[in-house]
Formats: C-alpha cells, sequence, structure tokens
C-alpha cells in the first residue's frame, strides 16, 4: 500500500498571504496525485487532478506542483473561504490512499 | 446539477448488515464509473470501494474485502453498498463518489472523486 503523507498537520495563516501544503507518497505514484478540499459539515470538493490541472470552477489561486514522490500545493493569496483541511490522495495504484490532511487555520 | 443523495445508514451491532444506497442525478449514471469512500469521526479518508460503469470491474480495499460488496442499478441510478459483518471501526460517514471515467474513453477508472455525496453516517455499537 503506498503511504501519503501530508506536512505540516495545521498550518496557521493570515488572509492575503500564501500557503505551501505538502504531500509525500512512500513510493513514485508519477502524476497521479489529486487534492482536496474539505469545509466542517461538507463533503470534499475536487481541487487539483493530474499533481497539477485545476478542476472545473476552481479559483487560478490554487496550483499544484511535483511528480513521483514529491507535492505541493499552493494557495497563493488566502481568502476566508479558504480554510479548511486538505487531503491529497494517489490514484496510482490500488488501493487508492489518502494522506492524513493539512489544516488550514486564521493565524 | 449531479447531484449524489446516500441514505441507508444508522446504527447496527457488530457482526451485523447494513445496505446504503446513493441516489444520482444530472448526469448519465450509467456511463459512469462511482465509488464509495468513508471517513470515521473527526478522522480521515478511506477508500472503500469502486465500480466500473458497466460491474465488469470492481476494487475493494482490504479492510472491507469479503464482508463489503458493491453493485449498481443503471436503471434506477442507483449505487449501492451492501456491508456484512460489521466492525466498530467500520464507524464512518459512508461517501459515494463519482469517477471522471466514463463509457467510451478507454479508460475504466481515472480513481478520483467529483463530485461527492454529502454522506450517510453508519455507527456500529453494542
Amino acid at each position: 500500500e503506498i503511504v501519503m503523507t501530508q506536512s505540516p498537520a495545521t498550518l496557521s495563516v493570515s488572509p492575503g498571504e500564501r500557503a505551501t501544503l505538502s504531500c509525500r507518497a512512500s513510493q513514485s505514484v508519477s502524476s497521479k496525485l489529486t487534492w482536496y478540499q474539505q469545509k466542517p459539515g461538507q463533503a470534499p470538493r475536487l481541487l487539483i487532478y493530474g499533481a497539477s490541472t485545476r478542476a472545473t470552477g476552481i479559483p487560478a489561486r490554487f496550483s499544484g506542483s511535483g511528480s513521483g514522490t514529491e507535492f505541493t500545493l499552493t494557495i497563493s493569496s488566502l481568502q476566508s473561504e479558504d480554510f479548511a483541511v486538505y487531503y491529497c490522495q494517489q490514484h496510482n495504484d490500488w488501493p487508492l490512499t489518502f494522506g492524513g490532511g493539512t489544516k488550514v487555520e486564521i493565524k | 446539477q449531479v447531484q449524489l443523495v446516500e441514505s441507508g445508514g444508522g446504527v447496527v451491532q457488530p457482526g451485523g448488515s447494513l445496505r446504503l444506497s446513493c441516489a444520482a442525478s444530472g448526469f448519465t449514471f450509467s456511463t459512469y464509473a462511482m465509488h464509495w469512500v468513508r471517513q470515521a469521526p473527526g478522522k480521515g479518508l478511506q477508500w472503500v470501494a469502486a465500480m466500473s460503469y458497466d460491474e465488469s470491474h470492481t476494487y475493494y480495499a482490504d479492510s472491507v474485502k469479503g464482508r463489503f460488496t458493491i453493485s449498481r442499478d443503471n436503471s434506477k441510478n442507483m449505487l449501492y453498498l451492501q456491508m456484512n459483518s460489521l466492525r466498530v471501526e467500520d464507524t464512518a460517514v459512508y461517501h459515494c463518489a463519482k469517477d471522471p471515467a466514463t463509457m467510451g474513453q478507454g479508460v475504466i477508472l481515472y480513481n478520483w472523486f467529483d463530485p461527492w455525496g454529502q454522506g450517510t453516517l453508519v455507527t456500529v455499537s453494542s
């Protein structure tokens, strides 16, 4: 099983600042990496697939990068609605696995 | 718009069974692969099961293999998850989710999830 590790567990950021979230895979997943955003009481929402392709309707301030085992989600200028938990997920091999999440909170 | 609505959750004793349903609308359900993903209270996400649009391919997490069965009724736009021999550790909100893979693309499953339903809570407790 491919283990996905996200860091940090919690990220405290001021509105308007940049946030950089990391995701590491225990073995290469090529570019088969997705990012989701989850707000309290809501279902997760797809942000990025294929490591760097924004899903439909996702603002340009969200960007993804990386390949192999190291991936990054960057939020260029945090808006109030961006404070949430972010999960990465590999879709390269079975079983599909998620990282433990990074909570982005208001500083 | 695409809508996925789960139902069938509840409280069940260890060893018991439950059948979850997911009603799909807003897209041609019969042409898309589907998944179940769960989230234990206050915890992260865990993929559970997947099925291709035509039921020809099914996949399961090791933790549920042999106990859970994913199925679908394309004539009713419904996805199901039959859960048997339930354990305390199966307690979670269960979400159904749509896979982007559709009939005719030459890809069975892309294995990411968009969108997700709100989920139904399953509590396994004595």
